[in-house]
């Protein structure tokens, strides 16, 4: 497969562990966030979400925390599995505005 | 499987020359997407669609265009094509009825490579 971007933040963990994938906002009026997961060669599969009326919100074996204050968004992955190496994208909106995503992030596991 | 489809997969062409992508979304999503995906670029929003009508543009050069069928299928059409263009360009849809944004669903993309 091909990656889809170069110079892409990476963290690399073992099987098991949890892992914790960070996303910096700048739009302080974003109001709706997304995480995306891509694996190679297929489009982006929605992994969880969360508004801003909430600060956490749990899925299965995935945790969105949102800090407003700082801007932060993370993505809590636990028991990460070889199935979770891929990119994760971070995608907010505001209001009626369309997606804008982040960069992403390559998450690596080995077994 | 998100229940978003485009055609075709790849799509091999030449500099000057025109292409046009399709897509069809989720079943009842009235809002269709499309993004461009380049290395060095990430995932870039060009256009919407909502019920036929478009609804926000995005980074979509003048060369590219854009239709959303009664039907609900959309097209991107992309002309006089450079090797920069050479990307994945993916579809999405939702449903869209509050108006507000929701989540978007991913086609499985087009891989473009213009020689």
């Amino acid at each position: 497969g091909e990656s889809v971007g170069l110079h892409l933040p990476t963290l690399s963990v073992q099987e098991g562990d949890n892992s914790i994938i960070n996303c910096a906002y700048s739009n302080s009026a974003s109001d709706y966030f997304i995480w995306y997961k891509q694996e190679s060669g297929k489009g982006p599969q929605f992994i969880i979400d969360i508004r801003s009326n909430m600060d956490k919100r749990q899925g299965q074996r995935v945790t969105v925390l949102l800090n407003k204050t700082v801007k932060h968004l993370s993505l809590q992955i636990a028991a990460t599995q070889p199935g979770d190496s891929a990119v994760y994208f971070c995608a907010e909106a505001s209001g009626y505005s369309t997606l804008t995503f982040g960069k992403g992030t390559m998450l690596l596991v080995s077994p | 499987d998100s229940g978003v489809t485009q055609t075709p997969k790849h799509l091999i062409t030449a500099t000057g020359q025109r292409v046009t992508l399709r897509c069809s979304p989720r079943s009842g999503d009235l809002s269709v997407y499309w993004y461009q995906q380049s290395l060095d670029q990430g995932l870039q929003f060009l256009i919407q669609y909502y019920n036929g009508e478009e609804r926000a543009k995005g980074n979509i050069l003048e060369r590219f265009s854009a239709q959303q069928f009664p039907d609900l299928h959309s097209e991107l059409n992309l002309s006089s094509l450079e090797l920069g263009d050479s990307a994945l360009y993916f579809c999405a849809s939702s449903p869209q009825r509050g108006g507000f944004q929701e989540t978007q669903y991913f086609g499985p993309g087009t891989r473009l490579l213009v020689l």
